[in-house]
This record gives C-alpha cells, structure tokens and sequence, in this order.
C-alpha cells in the first residue's frame, strides 16, 4: 500500500529565512501526482501547490517551491522568505494516476512549522 | 463565489445522541469525503463519495453513517456507536478523477459533553 511519510512532526524558521519541509512516499507506481496543503490555525485546508510525476521540472508557487526526487521517492517543500502567515500544518499528499478510489488523496502526518519574528 | 460550506462550525452533543454535520458544495464536483482530524494522527478518512447514490467506507467508518442523495450534499451522522466522538471533522470534495486534489471546507469542531 501507499503510504506518505513527514519525518519532522515539527518545525521551527526564522522570519524571512528559508525553510525545507521532508516528505518521502511510497509506491512502485511511475505515474503519479503530489501535493502540499497548508492548515493555518483557522483550519482551513489550502492547496499550496501540486506535482505531476511525469513531468522533471520542479513546480513553483511565488515563495514555494519543490525539490521531486523521483527515483529516491522524495518530495520536499521549500519556503522562502518566510512570514509570519506561513505558520502552519503542512501536509504532503500523494495520489496514483488511477481512476475510482485508487485515485483517493494519501496524506502523511504533517509538520507543524512555526515562524519566529 | 464556489466553495464547500461546514456547519456548524461548533457543535456539542450528550453522549449517546446522534448528530448530523452538514457538507455543501457548489463546486459541481463529482466527489466528495469525511475526513476525521485528531492531534498528531493527521487526516483519516471516515467516508467517500464518487457519485450520487453511492459511497464507500474509508478506514474509520465504524460509528458513522452518509448519505448522497443529491450532488451538492454529503451529510455526515455521528452516531451513538462511536466511542470517541470529539474531534475535528473536515469535509472535501473533488473532480473525478482527482488529479487537482481536494478542495477543503473550513470543518465543523464536534464536542461531546
């Protein structure tokens, strides 16, 4: 089965530095999609920005962006100039190119990223 | 503007009543899920929805029950059978097949007195 692991339960950055969220999955498939959501202290899930196995470039979001290491199964998010708004929970989530339920969203555990002033 | 509306934002229940949390979308996505969130275990899914008239049990159902009668609407029951009810309960839903992940609502905070 595939399983998304977030080794750091916890992370702390200081405002305007750069901080790098783990995130390693899972599968033996090669045709796939990840993605990482940020739930600030409202709890509102919000969609930060999403990979396609298939393609090599690294997606980038403004201040967000990933490093996909496909062949080590890794995916890792990278926040620049931090803010004070970007503490949060942030989730990786992994989904298999499949239709159905094969297709359901995979989610880790989460890091809890505080941002200091 | 669309979105997945949660209510209520808050709710309480006595032990041994059911309670319904209400899912609304207007998104016209085709999917839609339960997801129950405790402190350190992340997102479990409770049930999924992939078509009206249809649903499937994730890995916590037991104590829960769902209905989709229509597109829009993804009711949740919390019933009596379930043990440890308080917890933070986020709906979401998608277009099938999910390959732009979830969309969230903002959860409904379910407390048992």
């Amino acid at each position: 089965a595939q399983t998304v692991t977030q080794s750091q339960p916890e992370m702390s950055v200081q405002e305007a530095e750069t901080v790098t969220l783990s995130c390693t999955y899972d599968t033996s498939e090669s045709d796939y999609y990840l993605f990482w959501y940020k739930q600030p202290p409202s709890r509102q899930m919000i969609l930060v920005i999403r990979q396609e196995a298939y393609k090599q470039q690294n997606a980038t979001e403004n201040r967000f962006s990933v490093n996909f290491q496909k062949a080590a199964k890794s995916f890792s998010l990278k926040i620049s100039d931090s803010q004070l708004g970007d503490a949060a929970m942030y989730f990786c989530a992994y989904r298999m190119n499949y239709g159905g339920s094969q297709g359901n969203l995979i989610f880790g555990k989460g890091t809890k990223l505080s941002v200091k002033p | 503007d669309g979105g997945i509306t949660q209510s209520p934002k808050y709710l309480f229940r006595k032990e041994g009543q059911n309670v319904t949390l209400s899912c609304e979308q207007n998104l016209n996505h085709d999917a839609m899920y339960w997801y129950r969130q405790d402190p350190g275990q992340g997102l479990r899914l409770i049930y999924y929805s992939q078509i009206v008239n249809d649903f499937q049990k994730g890995d916590i159902a037991e104590g829960y029950s769902v209905s989709r009668e229509k597109k829009e609407s993804f009711p949740l029951t919390v019933t009596s059978a379930q043990k440890n009810p308080t917890a933070f309960y986020l709906c979401a839903s998608s277009i099938v097949p999910q390959s732009y992940g979830y969309t969230f609502g903002s959860g409904t905070r379910l407390t048992v007195v």
